[in-house]
């Protein structure tokens, strides 16, 4: 099952502009993950803030977490032509032995136009 | 050792046969992970080996999926009387971590897309 939505669905803007996605969660969580899949390939890990951060950057990504409203955003400034692809937001649970369980959400498919 | 392998990147099975892929991980990696995606959804949760060991699998993983880890390095999938609900994309992924949380997230695999007909 899923753990969430992404909000919107689809993002579709100029190049050099800013995206914002926004993520829902449900239940309570040790960190949360964003990932990015291009079209038909594997995801990729774009950044990591853990359930006592609030905000956090990394190059052009900025995320924030508002665990009191089980939500959290990705901020994407001055965006490219190659950033367009689909965007995950992902909550994780321990598992026996160490290992972590991801939950994703349903994605945010995002667009950026010359 | 450039990342996470899987193979084949596609196959095309008729409903009933039996299919088998390979996700090879980062061979540092000690733990690994199979998800499944369907068109439009976020990745699910199948499966997780530590070492050899298969500590999690997911009520999703029904009998006619089967997943080994032989000696802790690759992994394979099985899927036996493929229907059409199983065409999805398979993901593996590999991690690195002693108990606890999670360091830096998972290396994903470019998938194999498998299609029953």
């Amino acid at each position: 099952s899923q753990q969430g939505e992404e909000d919107p669905q689809a993002l579709s803007i100029q190049e050099g502009e800013n995206a914002t996605m926004n993520c829902s969660y449900k239940t309570s969580i040790n960190n949360l993950q964003w990932y990015r899949q291009n079209s038909g390939r594997g995801l990729v890990h774009l950044i990591l803030i853990r359930s006592n951060e609030r905000e956090k950057h990394s190059g052009r990504l900025r995320v924030t977490l508002d665990t009191s409203k089980k939500s959290s955003s990705l901020l994407i400034t001055a965006s490219r032509a190659a950033d367009t692809a689909s965007y995950f937001c992902a909550t994780d649970k321990e598992l026996t032995g160490g290992g972590n369980k991801l939950t994703f959400g349903t994605g945010t498919q995002l667009k950026v136009e010359l | 050792d450039t990342g996470v392998s899987q193979n084949p990147r596609h196959k095309i099975t008729k409903r009933g046969q039996n299919v088998t892929f390979r996700c090879d991980p980062i061979s540092e990696h000690n733990r690994l992970y199979w998800y499944r995606q369907t068109l439009g959804q976020g990745p699910e949760f199948l499966t997780y080996f530590q070492n050899e060991a298969q500590l999690e699998k997911s009520r999703l993983l029904s009998d006619r999926f089967s997943a080994e880890r032989p000696k802790g390095s690759f992994s394979t999938l099985e899927i036996q009387r493929t229907e059409q609900g199983d065409s999805a994309m398979y993901l593996c992924a590999s991690s690195l971590g002693s108990a606890g949380t999670l360091a830096g997230g998972y290396t994903f695999g470019s998938g194999t897309r498998l299609t029953v007909v």
